[in-house]
């Protein structure tokens, strides 16, 4: 069980939007450690989508965005499209002296 | 341009030893500190531990003490991780993947394509 929380799934219809959550606690997100996410698509390496709670990376589309309030963080895809179909992650530091990552969620498009 | 060529698939018995490399090019190698990731099939994302390839200095997840060796070779520009005292469990595909920034608390930018191990009798 992972110390990040994720729903396993979520599921939307193109064009809707949909968010995954991710929820910590006191000694990582809470902290005020930085949120990160992934997208990761079936059989290739993930890809960093946000970095320091909501900023995008280069090439990466505005239709995704991230938040961080208290000890939790939150990705949300707007306007979603059959390519966005895909494992995301997030990922967080812990006072223990560990990176951590979430388990990860399945969104599937309708 | 910037990006991180890992080893070849391997096949390993249990209680052997596996070494990954991981080579960087378009980059000052010393510059970005780097993770080493695993995925075990059909599983999510687990942390292994992080390199500082100017120095050397590690630091390993708990769960893999005593068991996983980071190294680099400035030279080549490449870091290696050891894995030993393999099990079936380790079954998994391993990623290198760079920080962001010299730290541990950055997002990781580019991944290495990463190397399939198999733990098999």
């Amino acid at each position: 069980q992972s110390v990040l929380t994720q729903p396993p799934s979520v599921s939307g219809a193109p064009g809707q939007r949909v968010t995954i959550s991710c929820t910590g606690s006191s000694s990582n997100i809470g902290a005020g450690y930085d949120v990160h996410w992934y997208q990761q698509l079936p059989g290739t390496a993930p890809k960093l989508l946000i970095y320091g709670n909501s900023n995008r990376p280069s090439g990466v589309p505005d239709r995704f965005s991230g938040s961080k309030s208290g000890t939790s963080a939150s990705l949300a895809i707007t306007g979603l499209q059959a390519e966005d179909e895909a494992d995301y992650y997030c990922q967080s530091y812990d006072s223990s002296l560990s990176v951590l990552f979430g388990g990860g969620t399945k969104l599937t498009v309708l | 341009q910037v990006q991180l060529v890992q080893s070849g698939a391997e096949v390993k018995k249990p209680g052997a030893s596996v070494k990954v490399s991981c080579k960087a090019s378009g980059y000052t190698f010393t510059s970005y500190y780097m993770h080493w990731v695993r995925q075990a099939p059909g599983q999510g994302l687990e942390w292994m531990g992080i390199i500082n390839p100017s120095g050397g200095s590690t630091s390993y997840a708990q769960k893999f003490q005593g068991r996983v060796t980071m190294t680099r070779d400035t030279s080549t520009s490449t870091v290696y991780m050891e894995l030993s005292s393999l099990r079936s469990e380790d079954t998994a595909v391993y990623y290198c993947a760079r920080s962001q920034h010299l730290g541990y608390y950055y997002g990781m930018d580019v991944w290495g394509q990463g190397t399939t191990v198999t733990v098999s009798s």
